[in-house]
This record gives structure tokens, sequence and C-alpha cells, in this order.
């Protein structure tokens, strides 16, 4: 969806790095969310926030780092990447008569 | 805790032929929103189809309808007149109530890969 994007759409970095990966939303949508997809994982949810100021852990939030000082952005920090945190990094945000989720274009990180 | 399981990791279907995707959800809840979200090659996660268990009627989206079985927490996907373009990975997804307190996330299956023969 246009009112979603992340940056950077690819990111390959070394063990221990400290790295960012952005989303913005061109609404005004309250709820944001963090997921990575892994194989055999589906989806699974790192982060959210509810409002500007206000987040909070998801099912795999360990490694992570999350900020909301403004509504339409919600940047992700990986603080000191591991291999492990190699996957496809998703950003939602909730819309519709439902509150269903919609999604960014993804992040592919990998980290060598 | 609610679970959410994709027991077919791969399907395949002849173009104009009919699937069913298979998808179960375990939950103590009585009222919740279910989804199947379709990621092509591009991987863009789309929304397909919603169905909010309080409605007994199954959901229909053009060519994409759903077999809702509350009783059962069973929710299949049936494509129709499969096209080429269908050929994706497709997630089935839980959500609670919105006056639940988790009201927001999404549970995840592990995704079924179909694919499409000409």
């Amino acid at each position: 969806d246009a009112g979603i994007t992340q940056s950077p759409r690819y990111k390959i970095t070394e063990t221990g790095r400290q790295v960012t990966l952005m989303c913005h939303q061109t609404w005004s949508h309250s709820y944001m969310f963090w997921y990575r997809q892994d194989l055999g994982h589906g989806l699974r949810l790192i982060y959210y926030s509810a409002a500007a100021d206000i987040t909070d852990k998801g099912e795999v939030p360990d490694g992570y780092v999350v900020s909301r000082s403004k509504t339409e952005n919600f940047p992700l920090t990986l603080e000191s990447a591991t291999r492990s945190q190699t996957s496809v990094y998703f950003c939602a945000i909730n819309r519709g008569p439902s509150y269903e989720q919609y999604f960014g274009p993804g992040t592919r990180l990998t980290v060598t | 805790a609610q679970t959410v399981t994709q027991s077919q990791p791969e399907m395949s279907v002849q173009e104009a032929e009919t699937v069913t995707l298979s998808c179960t959800y375990d939950t103590s809840e009585s009222d919740y929103y279910l989804f199947w979200y379709k990621q092509p090659p591009s991987r863009q996660m789309i929304l397909v189809i919603r169905q909010e268990a309080y409605k007994q009627q199954n959901a229909t989206e053009n060519r994409f309808s759903v077999n809702f079985q509350k009783a059962a927490k069973s929710f299949s996907l049936k494509i129709s007149d499969s096209q080429l373009g269908d050929a994706a990975m497709y997630f089935c997804a839980y959500r609670s109530p919105l006056t639940s307190y988790n009201t927001d996330k999404l549970i995840f299956g592990t995704g079924t890969r179909l694919q499409v023969f000409p």
C-alpha cells in the first residue's frame, strides 16, 4: 500500500553493528506494528505502538528497540545485530471496518 | 493463548480449477476476526478476505470465499477459477475482539504456498 513506506528495502550489515529500519505512514493511524517473517514461523510480532510515545513488546522483542516520537514514523533499531536477526521485516498499521492490518513492502535484512 | 495452524505447507492447482486452503485456530473467545492474506513473490502482504466470527454468513470476495466453521474452529479459503496470478504464499490470521486487551495483535499461521499450473 502506497500509504506505508519502509526503508531501506534491502540491507546487508555485519554482526555487532547497529541498524535502524524506518517505517512511515502517510495517514495518522494510531496503531503501528513491526513483524519479522521467517520460514516456518509465518509473521511474528516484534513491537507495536498504540500512539506517539506509547510502545509495547510483542512476541519476539529481544534485541530490538523502538521509538515513536511522531505519529507517522515508527523506527525499529537492532542495537547489535546478530545472524539470527536475518529476516524480512514488515511494518503495518490498522485500518478499515474491522481494523485489519495493512502492511508496508517489507525490508530484507541480512546480517553477515 | 490463541494459535493458528495451517497444516498444508504447499498446495498446487491447475489453472481454472478450484482449490481449498485449510486453517484451524484455537481460542476461548467467542467473538473475533479472521483474515486471509496473500503474499506474492513481490513480498507484499495483501488482505484477501475477512470474516467476523459473529456473522454466520461466509465471506466472499469475487473468486475467493471462506468456509467458516465456528464450532470446529476452522476457516478455510476457497479459490475458484484459479489463475496464474493466484500463485503466492497464503497466510491465515486471527485477531481478538475489539473489546479485548489484545485487540490489535494479529496471530499468523505459518503459511501455505500455492502453485498454479497452466
